[in-house]
């Protein structure tokens, strides 16, 4: 079955500068690639997906790269602010098959 | 966006007794829900799939007697953990998949559960 990795557990940045969340995915046959922000207690929320027949997607200060190839993709956050501080959780799914997560970043985005 | 209710947000309860988890999805039809059990500090990791009208696939290591999964409609999905342990103590969250095969997952708001 699928396997995601995701690296790194921790990550702190000051505010105003990048942070960059990186996972890996073991099955070529995935072809969809969600990112979740979740906060303490709270459900993760949807913030960016890409799909297999893109290589990059951007939505304001996030965007999502995708190498196919190297079967790995790429969260990027510009500009940070104290309120991107959450965990990170990347995910992978064959087309309406269930999810399989990475195992989360925690972001501090130190003011 | 797609809407997934989620009740109760937290439990507590004594062990061994029975605790159900319902899952709802308030605008839209879901064919497929899933179970998710989350530890502090840890991963999303899935309990089952629950398709409407057809018994829940579970994932290794996940004791189906223990976790009972119902799917009768569309709209609702319940978990019922029976004879609750303090091992079980974890947030519980669901997931709900589009009626086409969306394969964006809208979740609940999760049940904090507590096993005294």
């Amino acid at each position: 079955g699928e396997n995601v990795e995701q690296h790194p557990s921790t990550l702190s940045v000051q505010e105003g500068d990048s942070a960059v969340i990186k996972c890996t995915y073991s099955d070529s046959a995935s072809n969809y690639f969600p990112w979740y922000k979740q906060e303490l207690g709270k459900r993760p929320q949807l913030i960016i997906d890409i799909r297999s027949n893109v290589g990059e997607k951007k939505d304001q200060r996030i965007a999502v790269t995708l190498n196919k190839t190297a079967k790995h993709f790429s969260l990027h956050i510009t500009e940070t602010q104290p309120e991107d501080s959450a965990v990170y959780f990347c995910a992978a799914s064959k087309r309406a098959q269930k999810l399989v997560f990475g195992q989360g970043t925690r972001l501090t985005i130190n003011p | 966006g797609a809407v997934v209710s989620q009740h109760p947000s937290w439990v507590i309860c004594k062990s061994g007794t029975s605790v159900k988890i319902e899952c709802r999805s308030l605008d839209f039809q879901a064919t497929t829900m899933f179970w998710y059990r989350q530890f502090p500090k840890q991963s999303l990791m899935l309990m089952a799939t629950s398709n409407e009208g057809s018994k829940a696939t579970y994932e290794q290591g996940v004791e189906k007697d223990k976790f009972l999964i119902n799917h009768a409609s569309l709209t609702l999905s319940t978990l019922t953990v029976t004879s609750a342990h303090p091992e079980d103590s974890s947030f519980y969250i669901c997931s709900a998949l589009g009626q086409y095969g969306n394969e964006k997952l809208f979740f609940g708001s999760g049940t904090q559960l507590s096993v005294l």
